[in-house]
């Protein structure tokens, strides 16, 4: 099993709808969790981290669940410019222990 | 304004050739990474330096050589012997504190072609 996994892929949206993405991860003793952008060819950027009640940044969601082992990202009245690759990032600890997952495509149609 | 630098964006090599990517950072960040994405990969760690003058092997670093002599620069090698050398490299950077909000900076990467 993978130490994070994300389902690729592509979610195709229109502009508005609400999506939502979950990532699961294998090792329990993972300490914080964080969700990443990223762009067509470009650098990953962090979008939000991912705190055990639930935290909220504008129309962006994120929660963990710790008894089932997965995050999750809501979006809320996708915009075309949400269209992006999002990663789940876990840390079990320690610089070499960051580990990202694939990512999930998400496409904003018109 | 800060952040890391990295050269070149892309680099066409041919087989049996070493190269070296270069990675600066001015945000006085103690800890720098190199990281490895292939397409359909998450990405991999090839090496990280938490102070100077000291590096760990990440989960990846067959075919790869760091050195960290200075704080600001953490340059990777590309070496012969590593078999499948083409891909995007990411070089990042962070403090403890901001690892532990899982801010890890990045550069802009570059893309290594082997012909």
């Amino acid at each position: 099993r993978k130490e994070v996994e994300q389902d690729p892929g592509p979610f195709n949206v229109p502009e508005g709808a609400t999506v939502a993405f979950n990532c699961t991860y294998s090792n329990s003793a993972s300490q914080s969790f964080f969700w990443y952008r990223q762009d067509c060819r470009k650098e990953p950027k962090l979008l939000m981290s991912v705190y055990s009640s639930g935290n909220e940044d504008g129309r962006f969601t994120a929660q963990l669940n710790r008894a089932s082992q997965y995050i999750s990202l809501l979006i809320r009245d996708s915009k075309l410019s949400d269209s992006a690759t999002y990663l789940c990032v876990v840390n079990s600890g320690g610089y070499q222990k960051v580990t990202f997952g694939t990512g999930t495509k998400l496409q904003v149609i018109p | 304004d800060g952040g890391i630098t990295q050269s070149p964006k892309y680099l066409f090599r041919k087989e049996g050739q070493n190269v070296t990517l270069s990675c600066e950072q001015n945000l006085n960040h103690d800890a720098m990474y190199w990281y490895r994405q292939d397409p359909g990969q998450g990405l991999r760690l090839i090496y990280y330096s938490q102070i100077v003058n000291d590096f760990q092997k990440g989960d990846i670093a067959e075919g790869y050589s760091v050195s960290r002599e200075k704080k600001e620069s953490f340059p990777l090698t590309v070496t012969s012997a590593q078999k499948n050398p083409t891909a995007f490299y990411l070089c990042a950077s962070s403090t403890p504190g901001r690892l532990n909000t899982g801010e890890l900076f990045f550069g802009e990467g570059s893309r290594l072609t082997v012909l």
